[in-house]
């Protein structure tokens, strides 16, 4: 049964770049599938950030593009988020989660989510 | 980009009731619309794909439907434990993914 964790700083300054990383157990991330990560600002919906193949290739929400840096190290199961130039708006709680594949872009399962705060 | 626009964004309902939510596309998206649901302080939970595909293990009281741009969630019997937030997701234009604003469900 696959299971995805985030980790990383629940804390970032402002300007300052946000790096998370989603672990997977229990299914190898370069067999198949993509990989994505969603995140939910403080009490509002859900918001797409990007998705990465194990081959290394990504698409990214137009709107956050600029900002994101998603990478994939197959030697250790794991697939990380950058997001540069952080403001408070990018407070949030960040998920990471498998995507079932190009032609079927549902997500699961999901991480638990883990609560990145920008303030300095 | 697609905007999906659902409502009611909340509803109060009692147990046994039939609940509907409905979800609108800002233009066609065939059938590519998933439902998930998300419990108070957890993760989402795909519960539908491709507007009427029930996920493995999803209680069949959970159902989807509609094409195009109007899209309908349903829970026939509302239980106790289906009190949650539920999320449209369209990906007709991938790169473009889009979440619906939600549907808070309460019991009455």
């Amino acid at each position: 049964q696959v299971q995805l964790q985030e980790s990383g700083p629940g804390l970032v300054k402002p300007s300052e770049t946000l790096s998370l990383t989603c672990t997977v157990s229990g299914y190898s991330i370069s067999s198949r599938y993509y990989w994505g990560w969603i995140r939910q600002r403080p009490g509002k919906g859900l918001e797409w950030i990007g998705t990465i193949y194990h081959s290394g290739s990504t698409y990214c929400n137009p709107s956050l593009k600029s900002r994101v840096t998603i990478s994939v190290d197959t030697s250790k199961n794991q697939f990380s988020l950058n997001l540069s130039s952080v403001t408070a708006a990018d407070t949030a709680v960040y998920y990471c989660a498998r995507v079932m594949g190009w032609y079927s872009n549902w997500f699961d399962p999901w991480g638990q989510g883990t609560l990145v705060t920008v303030s300095s | 980009d697609i905007q999906m626009t659902q409502s009611p964004s909340s509803l109060s309902a009692s147990v046994g009731d039939r609940v509907t939510i409905t979800c609108q596309a800002s233009q066609d998206i065939n059938n590519y619309l998933n439902w998930y649901q998300q419990k108070p302080g957890k993760a989402p939970k795909l519960l539908i794909y491709d507007a009427s595909n029930l996920e493995r293990g999803v209680p069949s009281r959970f159902s989807g439907s509609g094409s195009g741009t109007d899209f309908t969630f349903t829970i026939s019997s509302l239980q106790p434990e289906d009190i949650a937030t539920y999320y449209c997701q369209q990906y007709d234009k991938v790169p473009s993914l889009t979440f619906g604003g939600g549907t808070k469900v309460e019991i009455k």
